[in-house]
């Protein structure tokens, strides 16, 4: 069952406006959650975390917003540029028994900046 | 500093043969990661491994199996390969696995099976 979602396949925004993409997540266990922006044939290039303590962290132009309560994330990045254009994936981590870590992603938003 | 190194990048193999692929993770990073992308699945989670034990596993058939050596390389072997399993695998390196510092990725092993 997929544990992460988000559910918006693309996202298209004009140079220089505000780009939110969100994500939906069902395990209240996750206690890190993360973004990823990915290029054909690259692996995935991390953006930007926030721990499950947090509700908000900023990065440069990208920040990241956690509502536990309704079990939702947004990405936001200001002001887009061109070169944001990619597949932005979210994904969250839990512990296991063992300590052990393990990645879930949501399929992706790909986002289109237009000039 | 180099980052996490996958070979081959591309590899083609014949349904029922076995197949190697190799990481060679950020240099002091313990926490190894393994990832299958389909367009169908997404990213899906093969297993972690941390100073040589493996902590995680996803839920992949037993014919998916890897290992890390004490230099923190990882491989991973799948056997008896069937045309499902043409997927892009890619490897992600920690410190210490977790959230806490994020994952970086390699670029991939694009593995075709015909």
């Amino acid at each position: 069952d997929q544990q992460v979602k988000q559910n918006s396949p693309s996202l298209s925004v004009q140079e220089g406006r505000i780009s939110i993409l969100n994500c939906d997540y069902t395990n209240s266990m996750f206690d890190y959650f993360l973004w990823y922006k990915k290029y054909p044939a690259e692996g995935p290039t991390f953006l930007i975390s926030i721990s499950s303590i947090k509700d908000k962290n900023e990065d440069g132009r990208f920040t990241v917003f956690l509502n536990k309560s309704a079990k939702h994330l947004s990405l936001h990045i200001v002001p887009s540029q061109p070169g944001d254009s990619a597949v932005y994936f979210c994904a969250a981590s839990a512990p296991n028994s063992n300590s052990g870590y393990a990645l879930n992603f949501g399929k992706g938003t790909s986002l289109l900046v237009t000039p | 500093k180099a980052g996490v190194t996958q070979t081959p990048r591309y590899l083609i193999k014949t349904r029922g043969q076995q197949v190697t692929l190799s990481c060679s993770p950020i240099s002091g990073h313990r926490s190894v990661s393994w990832y299958q992308q389909t367009p169908g699945q997404g990213l899906q989670f093969l297993f972690e491994y941390f100073s040589e034990t493996q902590r995680n596993k996803g839920n992949f058939p037993g014919r998916f199996s890897g290992r890390q050596f004490s230099n923190s390389r990882s491989e991973m072997n799948v056997s008896t390969l069937e045309l499902g399993d043409s997927a892009l695998y890619l490897c992600a390196s920690s410190p210490f696995g977790g959230g806490t510092y994020g994952y970086t990725f390699g670029s991939g092993t694009r593995l075709t099976v015909v």
